[in-house]
């Protein structure tokens, strides 16, 4: 199974400030197809998980763009610009490259 | 607008059975696979099992496998997890997932399942 690591797993911000979280996959998630099956989630407080970042780099619909994700082969990062209050929440990242699909154990992002 | 409706959680005891649906709707259901995804409380994400469009392909998680079953009726535009010999690690609430890029695109509002006597 492909194992996923997310850094930090708990995360202060300030409004108006850049955060960053990286997520590290246990092999390549690169398929021979050239896809990377990567994608990254928020789990806002009792809400379900919306998806944020598709195809490691790829922004869902709606997604406001200080969002952005980046990385390549085992490293990702998610990038968010400047952080608002809303953005609060569990952010994880999933790998659909093999079965079974994992996901990485959470960030959680609160403001400090 | 895609809506995805899950029914058929509750209480249950050990050793019992559950059969979950999900009722699509605002998209192609017959052209997208889809996924069950399960969160016990206060933890994280779990993938359970994931169906092709036309039902042909199933894939589900080890600790399911043998005991749970996902399955669909596009014409009925709805998907479903029977779920067997229900053990207490089975607590949790279940989303039903529409998937697009390998992606879960929408998520339902969940329903929870607990397995208690």
């Amino acid at each position: 199974d492909i194992v996923m690591t997310q850094s930090p797993l708990s995360l202060p911000v300030t409004p108006g400030e850049p955060a960053s979280i990286s997520c590290r996959s246990s092999q390549s998630l690169l398929h021979s197809n050239g896809y990377t099956y990567l994608s990254w989630y928020l789990q806002k407080p009792g809400q379900s998980p919306q998806l944020l970042i598709y195809l490691s780099s790829n922004r869902a619909s709606g997604v406001p763009d200080r969002f952005s994700g980046s990385g390549s082969g085992t490293d990702f990062t998610l990038k968010v610009s400047r952080v608002e209050a809303e953005d609060v929440g569990v952010y994880y990242c999933m790998q659909a490259l093999q079965s079974p699909i994992t996901f990485g154990p959470g960030t959680k992002v609160d403001i400090k | 607008e895609v809506e995805l409706v899950e029914s058929g959680g509750g209480l249950v005891q050990p050793g019992g059975s559950l059969r979950l649906s999900c009722a699509a709707s605002g998209f192609a259901f017959s052209k997208n696979w889809m996924t069950w995804v399960r969160q016990a409380p206060g933890k994280g994400l779990e993938w359970v099992a994931s169906i092709k469009e036309d039902g042909s392909e199933k894939l589900h998680v080890d600790s399911v496998k043998d005991r749970f079953t996902i399955s669909r009726d596009n014409a009925k535009n709805s998907l479903y997890l029977q779920m067997n010999s229900l053990r207490g690690e089975d607590t949790a609430v279940y989303y039903c997932v529409k998937s697009q890029y390998r992606a879960c695109d929408y998520w339902g509002q969940g329903t929870l399942v607990t397995v208690s006597s």
